[in-house]
């Protein structure tokens, strides 16, 4: 079975250009994470969705961060504009989480992808 | 808000050293605790978790760590590393919701 899929592997942007990134979650997880690591830094989430919700998005900078997940499957992160400071290793997991399970899952993590801005 | 602390960011062993690998949180209810492990050029893969029951835990690779609630602790130990444990460690913990929050990590070394 295909693990969490994230793509590009690597991106290179100009500071002020856009930029996004795309997850393909494990089949059947419903729940679907976005974090931020920074080097020498363990992953700091961003957002996280219970099928299409978005039930968790308080750290994510919603001045040029936006994220969806269309269908409940796939989703993206894009960056407009981004920022020297964005230059990380944006991770996406996955977990099947079932209605009352308390936090009992384990998420699953792609490759990720790692942005430098110049 | 929850927090992970992992005191030891670099650690070096020789094969066959024991390892102890410090995690503390600070929450104030129950907590679902987790080890995380980063091979060079992998992915994130879980290494162990801890939901309640025996307060000690055994995973994958011979890693086993023990939850002591008094001390808000959860170290992760090994009683003989190998080289191919070389790797970056993560403590995280989730009080009863899906969001997981991370320690800094710890980078392994392990030399022949």
């Amino acid at each position: 079975e295909a693990g969490v899929v994230q793509s590009p592997r690597y991106k290179i942007i100009e500071k002020k250009q856009p930029v996004a990134f795309w997850c393909n979650p494990i089949s059947g997880h419903n729940t679907l994470y976005w974090y931020r690591q920074n080097l020498g830094q363990g992953p700091e989430l961003l957002i996280r969705y219970e099928n299409e919700e978005a039930v968790d998005d308080s750290q994510l900078p919603k001045d040029r961060f936006s994220a969806e997940r269309l269908k409940g499957v796939d989703s993206t992160l894009k960056i407009q504009p981004a920022e020297l400071g964005d230059s990380a290793v944006y991770l996406c997991a996955s977990s099947y989480s079932i209605p009352g399970s308390r936090g009992r899952t384990e998420a699953f993590f792609g490759q990720g992808t790692r942005l430098t801005v110049v | 808000a929850q927090s992970v602390s992992q005191h030891n960011h670099h650690v070096i062993l020789s094969e066959a050293a024991s390892l102890e690998l410090g995690c503390n949180y600070s929450y104030g209810g129950t907590v679902n605790l987790f080890w995380y492990v980063q091979y060079p050029g992998q992915h994130l893969q879980l290494l162990l978790k801890y939901f309640s029951g025996d307060p000690l835990v055994k995973g994958i690779k011979g890693f086993e760590a023990e939850f002591i609630k008094s001390k808000f602790s959860f170290n992760l130990r090994k009683p003989s590393v190998q080289w191919s444990d070389t790797a970056e460690y993560f403590c995280a913990v989730n009080g009863r919701t899906d969001k997981l929050i991370f320690g800094t990590g710890t980078r392994l070394q392990v030399f022949p």
